[in-house]
């Protein structure tokens, strides 16, 4: 079936960093872009950022000052997302989210993984 | 960058009757060259991903019931849920996918009452 899978929670140190995966199955990767989205405890959530999986194109929001490293590997239909220089505040729940295709532009996104806990702690 | 707020923080209402969620945003996200609205509706219960409700403000994705609505335009838009059911129990956001970076409410979570 449609699904995105996600990697397993991760415990990391401050100033080190994560790699999440997302494994898409069930679709053609390449036809839809995808996004990353975090949810901190008791926060809203927060676009981090998102690949055009066909041609790897990527675009970051701004408030992680370039500690976002979003890539994918297209003969494994998986995208992935690296934080790096990780300090407390980046405890959250990462999600990878497909972007519908509903147009040109952007769309909402109509396909969301099942979450990846990242603790950062020393 | 685009704030959206969503009214109220939280809602109770009894089964059966109508829940309202507003939801404002700083800039409109009315796109003039296609006449849609870039706002989008999720419902998240605990230990859940979010999942979609509304795009365009107003279309509702394929399977969502029908008791759930979506209207407004430019920079104001509201939510209804019709006839509350107790599956209907979550926390639900808006969000703007007109420019980057996309945003969302704060949340607006949805109680028995």
């Amino acid at each position: 079936q449609v699904q995105l899978v996600q990697s397993g929670a991760e415990v990391k140190k401050p100033g080190a960093s994560v790699k999440v995966s997302c494994k898409a199955s069930g679709y053609t990767f390449t036809s839809y872009a995808m996004h990353w989205v975090r949810q901190a405890p008791g926060q809203r959530l927060e676009w981090m950022g998102w690949i055009n999986s066909d041609n790897g194109n990527t675009k970051d929001s701004q408030k992680f000052q370039g500690r976002v490293t979003i890539s994918r590997d297209t003969s494994a239909s998986t995208a992935y997302m690296e934080l790096s220089s990780l300090r407390s505040e980046d405890t959250a729940v990462y999600y990878c989210a497909r972007d519908g295709a509903c147009s040109s532009t952007s769309c909402s996104f109509d396909l969301w993984g099942q979450g990846t806990l990242v603790t950062v702690s020393s | 960058d685009i704030v959206m707020t969503q009214s109220p923080d939280s809602l109770a209402v009894s089964l059966g009757e109508r829940a309202t969620i507003n939801c404002k945003s700083s800039q409109s996200v009315l796109y003039s060259s296609n006449n849609k609205n870039y706002l989008a509706w999720y419902q998240q219960k605990p230990g859940q991903p979010p999942k979609l409700l509304i795009y365009w403000a107003s279309t509702r994705e394929s399977g969502v019931p029908d008791r759930f609505s979506g209207s407004g335009s430019e920079t104001d838009f509201t939510l209804t849920i019709s006839s509350l059911q107790a599956e209907d129990v979550a926390v639900y956001y808006c969000q703007q996918y007109y420019n980057t970076p996309y945003s969302f409410g704060q949340g607006t979570k949805l109680e028995i009452k």
